[in-house]
């Protein structure tokens, strides 16, 4: 059975910073594109992240350039989102999500990871 | 960038009822690159269909997907309880892919 289970959100201060972990299992990992979407409060899903199969390319949403890292270690079948410099409009829940290829759509998602950036 | 608006954004219906979602692009694209997913409250969205008519592994047949250019629809035959969630589409022809709002389909 495939599974993507993501840990590491919860509620943090105005520029502090979070990281949010995916671990997968029942599929190959290191086949796929791994992207993190997220859905803020009353809005709909953007993509925030993605990296290529071996981790050599990263894309980024411009409003999270330079604040967000995404990463992953196919070996532990991982992949993370390093968040720095957190705003309140970063306040979303979070999921991790697989595709074959860098623009596609996604097999596989995890359950979603509640962030919240609040004082 | 694409705007994908889904219509309605709630749909009230009875098990065994046929449901007709809607997907509109602000531009026109191939219908090779339109996606349907299911999700549940606590659960992880779930695949339903790609490139607008093929089912994902394990989505029965009462699901079927139609559409061209900047009008895409998902159609459920009869609704089973289990069909009941928010339904989204997603584009992927041009970038950035973008996703439509949802459709909620509730029991009446």
């Amino acid at each position: 059975e495939v599974q993507l289970a993501a840990s590491g959100g919860g509620l943090v201060q105005p520029g502090g910073s979070l990281r949010l972990s995916c671990e997968a299992s029942g599929f190959n990992f290191s086949n796929y594109w791994k992207t993190w979407v997220r859905q803020a409060p009353g809005k709909g899903l953007e993509w925030v992240a993605k990296i290529s199969q071996d981790g050599s390319k990263q894309y980024y949403l411009d409003s999270v350039k330079g604040r967000f890292t995404i990463s992953r270690d196919n070996a532990k079948n991982s992949l993370y989102l390093q968040m720095n410099s957190l705003r309140a409009e970063d306040t979303a829940v979070y999921y991790c999500a697989s595709s074959m290829f860098g623009e596609y759509y996604f097999d596989y998602w995890g359950r979603g990871n509640l962030v919240t950036v609040s004082s | 960038e694409i705007v994908l608006t889904q219509s309605p954004g709630t749909l009230s219906l009875s098990p065994g009822e046929r449901a007709t979602l809607s997907c509109r692009a602000s531009q026109s694209f191939s219908s090779k690159y339109l996606a349907w997913y299911q999700h549940k409250p606590g659960q992880a969205p779930r695949l339903v269909m790609s490139g607008t008519t093929k089912r994902a592994t394990g989505i029965p047949d009462r699901f079927s997907g139609s559409g061209s250019g900047t009008d895409f629809t998902l159609t459920i035959s009869r609704l089973e309880p289990e069909d009941f969630a928010v339904y989204f589409c997603q584009q992927y022809g041009r970038s950035p892919i973008t996703f439509g709002g949802g459709t909620k389909v509730e029991i009446k």
